[in-house]
């Protein structure tokens, strides 16, 4: 089945624990993104990448880390994490980063930093 | 700068009542329009989309027409029902040289009575 994957799906931390939220995708899709939701604010891109090693800022990029070692797995790392980082997150992915593009989406995770 | 406006939520609707969610957006360019839906405890998935103005996406019963004189892209359905009950997000994405671009509305939740 083709699907974004994404662990953890709840996470309960601590501010300044380091953690590390995985994506996964089985489409072999080029382009991978993060998201963050927040009440009224919609999503709001935190990094993308264009391709294996290449990835660049999205909107909301203060806090985070990406890699994009290989094709399928785009992991967000929260260095140290802090209490307005508490957020719904998501994963993406599309076969190009052209305008025409679907999006498919991961499940979510949530994170709640204390 | 770009951005999308779309109409606030909540929306409650009773069973077979028709339905109009509102979104406009601006943009330079054309870009490919989008309405992602998100059903409780799940990711956004794609609804439907229009690559060029005066385009109808359609799926679900579910329509909406791309306007560029207006810079709209209206979500209609004529009768919805209980299972429609979640969260639809209007998504311009442009292209740009290096990557598209997606700008994701704030979201209207919708809940429709049996």
């Amino acid at each position: 089945e083709a699907q974004v994957t994404q662990n953890p799906r709840y996470l309960i931390t601590v501010t300044g624990k380091k953690l590390t939220v995985t994506c996964s995708q089985n489409m072999n899709h080029e382009y991978m993104s993060w998201y963050r939701q927040d009440p009224g604010l919609g999503l709001r891109q935190i990094y993308y990448s264009m391709n294996v090693e290449v990835t660049d800022k999205g909107d909301v990029p203060e806090g985070y880390k990406v890699s994009r070692k290989e094709k399928r797995n785009f992991p967000l790392i929260l260095e140290s994490p802090s209490p307005n980082q508490t957020s719904l997150y998501f994963c993406a992915s599309s076969f190009l980063a052209t305008a025409v593009e679907t999006q498919y989406f991961g499940p979510g995770t949530r994170l709640l930093v204390l | 700068g770009n951005s999308v406006t779309q109409m606030e939520g909540p929306v409650t609707l009773s069973e077979e009542a028709f339905l109009t969610i509102n979104c406009t957006y601006t943009a330079t360019g054309y870009p490919s329009l989008f309405w992602y839906v998100q059903y409780p405890g799940e990711g956004l998935q794609l609804l439907l989309k229009a690559t060029k103005a005066d385009d109808k996406g359609s799926n679900k019963g579910f329509e909406a027409t791309y306007r560029k004189e207006t810079t709209s892209f209206h979500l209609e359905k004529g009768s919805v029902q209980v299972s429609d009950s979640a969260v639809y997000f209007c998504a311009p994405h442009r292209s740009y040289s290096s990557a598209s671009k997606i700008i994701f509305g704030s979201g209207t939740r919708l809940s429709i009575r049996p």
